[in-house]
């Protein structure tokens, strides 16, 4: 079935390394997606990987994808306080452009 | 660049009154979906368009919804009537409709509260 599980809630202090997981269920997945969602906005792509691809590098973004396990993992440098929003991890659907979200995982940067 | 536009941003209605929204997708942008958020939950598909042409409706609840796209630009969202449970956010997206990925970029949205 469609099911893309993330951890909702995550806080850590400004400077730290920030670790957001998800796991998803179609392996014919060619893309998984992060997207950020800020309040009352609506969600900005912040990255993407293929799915033949272990890890991408964007700036202050890793991502590493564990196909076998069907895991994802976003994790995010010296985390900032504008960082402050809800993430969440999607995959296309057997491919084709059907982007199926998992439920957000609210991050909250303290100093 | 302008980007996903859509309106209204906020509205409240009584339940079993009508509401419709609207969507101007980013200029060149084919492809055009909107999508349902309910509180705590990631966005779910409604419908999506290629041109003026529905392909995707299988989760559109059409006994009290239902969408247009006349001229494969602007898009509404209607619901009629309105249901308590239809309180949540609807969101459009839209993307150029070739390449991959085929990045989707989102609308604000608007956030409906049904009394």
């Amino acid at each position: 079935g469609e099911d893309v599980e993330q951890s909702l809630f995550l806080s850590v202090r400004e400077g730290d390394s920030s670790v957001i997981n998800c796991t998803y269920t179609d392996s014919s997945s060619t893309y998984l997606y992060w997207y950020k969602q800020e309040p009352g906005a609506g969600l900005q792509l912040l990255t993407y990987i293929f799915s033949n691809m272990d890890m991408k590098q964007d700036q202050r973004l890793t991502v590493l994808l564990n196909k076998k396990d069907k895991h994802l993992s976003l994790r995010i440098a010296d985390t900032q306080t504008g960082d402050s929003a809800i993430y969440f991890c999607a995959e296309n659907m057997g491919g084709y452009n059907k982007l199926i979200f998992g439920a957000g995982t609210r991050l909250a940067v303290h100093p | 660049e302008a980007g996903v536009v859509q309106s209204p941003r906020y509205k409240i209605i009584e339940k079993k009154q009508p509401v419709a929204f609207w969507c101007n997708p980013i200029s060149g942008h084919n492809t055009l979906y909107w999508y349902r958020q309910n509180l705590g939950q990631g966005p779910e598909l409604l419908i999506r368009y290629e041109n003026e042409e529905a392909v995707d409706d299988s989760q559109l609840p059409k006994d009290r919804f239902s969408a247009e796209r006349l001229k494969g630009v602007d898009s509404t969202l209607k619901i009629q009537p309105a249901e308590l449970g239809d309180s949540a956010v609807y969101l459009c997206a839209s993307s150029m409709g070739q390449g991959a990925p085929e990045t989707q970029y989102f609308g604000p949205g608007t956030r409906l509260l049904v009394l």
